[in-house]
């Protein structure tokens, strides 16, 4: 069975850093196209970044460009993604999600990040 | 970056047909993807590439595309099916999610 978890969330002061883990196991996190996803509390979607297979592309959503980089293999078959300036619109679950729209894609449980002081 | 607009909210009653719409100016040229979320889960693709179902997701949702918008219909909507949806879609620049529709089934 393929699972992703995500750790590394919890509250964190504006103008401060996290970084958010997603350990794979039952797929390679190199094999496929990785993406983070959040969702404010009550709201919608939003797509955050991207890296593909071999690392040479990383895309992120403009609200995070400059502040956040997402990376691979930080940790054996690990995602993770380095927060930095979080602002208390950063507050979301974070998701992890491999091969996103695709088949077979695999979303993560999620791990709440809260940016307040 | 580009945007993809749905409405807030649609109400169906049990055995009717519910159309959600997701409206954007580049899905002519791009395919479109529908998440189904249900309450404190992770979201479910239900429709890829315009109008293709996942293995395991009932024949009562389809998708469709048409110009600036698509659309997602769910057949004889039934109880289970009350959740939030969310058109989705990609380019070699980013990915966005349409703001999202919450289908209410009552």
């Amino acid at each position: 069975d393929v699972q992703l978890v995500e750790s590394g969330g919890g509250l964190v002061q504006p103008g401060g850093s996290l970084r958010l883990s997603c350990a794979a196991s039952g797929l390679i996190v190199n094999n496929d196209w990785m993406y983070w996803v959040r969702q404010a509390p009550g709201k919608g979607l939003v797509w955050v970044s991207r890296i593909n297979r071999d690392g040479s592309s990383t895309t992120y959503a403009d609200s995070v460009k400059g502040r956040f980089t997402i990376s691979r293999d930080c940790a054996n078959n690990t995602l993770c993604l380095q927060m930095n300036s979080l602002r208390a619109d950063d507050t979301a679950v974070y998701y992890c999600v491999s091969n996103l729209a695709g088949l077979p894609e695999y979303w993560g449980q999620g791990t709440l990040v809260t940016v307040s002081s | 970056s580009y945007e993809l607009t749905q409405p807030p909210s649609v109400s169906v009653s049990p055995g009717q047909t519910a159309r959600i719409t997701c409206s954007g100016d580049a899905l002519p040229k791009k395919y479109v993807y529908w998440y189904q979320q249900k309450s404190g889960q992770a979201p479910v693709l239900v429709i890829y590439e315009d109008k293709k179902r996942p293995s395991g997701i009932p024949e009562r949702f389809s998708g469709s595309s048409s110009g600036t918008v698509a659309t997602l219909t769910i057949s004889g909507a039934q109880v289970e099916d009350e959740a939030d949806y969310y058109c989705f879609s990609t380019d070699s620049s980013a990915c966005v999610f349409g703001g999202g529709t919450k289908v209410t089934v009552l």
